[in-house]
């Protein structure tokens, strides 16, 4: 199974502020058909995780743009430019380049 | 608007069968554009994939639950199955349905949208 790997697990942030989020694969996301296979989600409180971003850096439909996705290979990041209190829950990263598809641990944001 | 929603019992006898249903509506099974997911959360973990199915028939399964997994399909009411089998505690969790588009080589994309989740839960 690939491994994905977040960092840090938890964060706070003040409003305004940015954060940034971490995550690592075991193995190269990267297909032959010149995709990488990797993902972004936000799962608040009460609610199912929602895509945010696909494919590394593509927001999904009505995403904010204050929410961007990079990297390559096996290191990736999310980033939120300017931190807002309806962005509080848990963030994960997702391979699907190979079965069995998996998640990261997951990262808590919360505001200061 | 494409909507997915579980339903089945909340509560399962360990080492009975768990039974769940994703009614879809906005979207048919039937148009093969789609894998139609399951994912599971146990309290206060992450997520797991737990598998797919195609209407053509095809399955996939994570090989930590494979041998005790079906997930089936019921094109005539739009709705997908998950059966697990032979329950333990271990297997109390929020379980989502989910519905992903692929790519011409078969890769999974994004899962969107998720039904709103099902608690279900092991116990005597």
């Amino acid at each position: 199974d690939i491994v994905m790997t977040q960092t840090p697990l938890s964060l706070s942030v003040t409003p305004g502020q940015p954060a940034s989020i971490s995550c690592k694969s075991s193995q190269s996301l990267l297909h032959s058909d010149g995709k990488t296979y990797l993902y972004w989600y936000l799962h608040r409180p009460g609610q199912p995780p929602q895509l945010l971003i696909y494919e590394v850096s593509n927001r999904f439909s009505g995403v904010p743009d204050r929410f961007s996705g990079s990297g390559s290979g096996t290191d990736f990041t999310l980033k939120i430019s300017r931190v807002e209190a309806e962005d509080v829950g848990v963030y994960y990263c997702m391979q699907s380049i190979q079965l069995p598809i998996t998640f990261g641990q997951g990262t808590r944001l919360e505001i200061k | 608007q494409v909507q997915l929603q579980e339903s089945g019992p909340g509560l399962v006898k360990p080492s009975q069968t768990l039974s769940l249903t994703c009614t879809v509506s906005g979207s048919s099974i039937s148009s093969g554009r789609y894998y139609w997911s399951w994912i599971r959360q146990p309290a206060g973990k992450g997520l797991e994939w737990i598998g797919r199915i195609h209407i053509s028939g095809n399955t996939n399964y994570n090989p930590s639950l494979r041998s005790r997994v079906t997930i089936s399909v019921d094109t005539s009411k739009n709705q997908f199955s998950l059966r697990l089998n032979s329950v333990t505690a271990a297997d109390t969790a929020v379980y989502y349905c989910a519905r992903v588009p692929f790519t011409i080589f078969g890769v999974a994309r994004g899962f969107d949208p998720w039904g709103q989740g099902s608690q279900v839960t092991v116990s005597s």
